[in-house]
């Protein structure tokens, strides 16, 4: 199994040029996730997706986007990138009876300048 | 325990020692707490969680200890290895009533060889 996997690792974006994060994985979650991360901080959720078909706000959600149009995947769109958005990102998936139990992925560092 | 800020609150400890890694927390309603380490370069990965009706919990050469009198969580690494050199954050679910955990924002953990 991979696990959780993410694509791309590194990319360097312009302000307001846009991309999408991919996130697949093969252990048959319904839940996923993500998260941003910046130095010396936790990680805060973005947006999450319950299921196929559905996703949520969390915690930092302005300037994102996100699909899950399957199951084993899950997109993060910027759709306008800003200097504000330079973090590392991470995807998690996890079971929808043990949420607090989450796999992630390697990351992917994203600098917008 | 956790920092506020950008520095990251950080404990030394010699190769063979034990280590105790704490962390404070605020919401007396969270139900799961967990504990996941990230090694430089990765995602974070799950260590052990405990619920809020227990106090003591032991995994391979770790033990998290929950003291909800005083709101605070611990991780103990018994005979800390280099390998055990990482950022650990705990976390706590049923914030909101979401389930999904909340993470801190770390203590760096260095292994003296």
């Amino acid at each position: 199994n991979a696990g959780v996997t993410q694509t791309p690792k590194f990319r360097v974006l312009k302000t307001g040029q846009s991309m999408t994060l991919l996130c697949a994985q093969d252990m048959n979650h319904e839940y996923m996730y993500w998260y941003r991360q910046d130095p010396g901080m936790g990680l805060r959720l973005i947006h999450y997706s319950v299921g196929e078909g559905t996703t949520a706000k969390g915690e930092v959600p302005d300037g994102y986007n996100v699909s899950r149009l399957k199951k084993q995947n899950f997109l993060l769109g910027l759709e306008s990138a800003a200097p504000s958005q330079t973090s590392v990102y991470f995807c998690a998936s996890s079971y929808g009876d043990r949420l607090y139990e989450q796999y992630f992925g390697p990351g992917t560092r994203l600098t917008v300048t | 325990g956790e920092s506020v800020g950008l520095h990251l609150p950080t404990l030394s400890v010699q190769e063979g020692d034990n280590s105790i890694i704490n962390c404070a927390y605020s919401n007396s309603a969270s139900d799961y707490f967990i504990w996941y380490k990230q090694e430089s370069g990765k995602g974070p990965q799950f260590i052990i969680d405990i619920r809020s009706n227990m106090d003591k919990r032991q995994g391979q050469r770790v033990t998290v200890l929950l003291n909800k009198t005083v709101k605070h969580l611990s991780l103990q690494i018994a005979a800390t290895q280099p390998g055990d050199s990482a950022v650990y954050f705990c976390a706590e679910t049923n914030t909101g009533g979401s389930y999904i955990p909340t993470f801190g924002r770390g203590t760096s953990l260095i292994v003296h060889p």
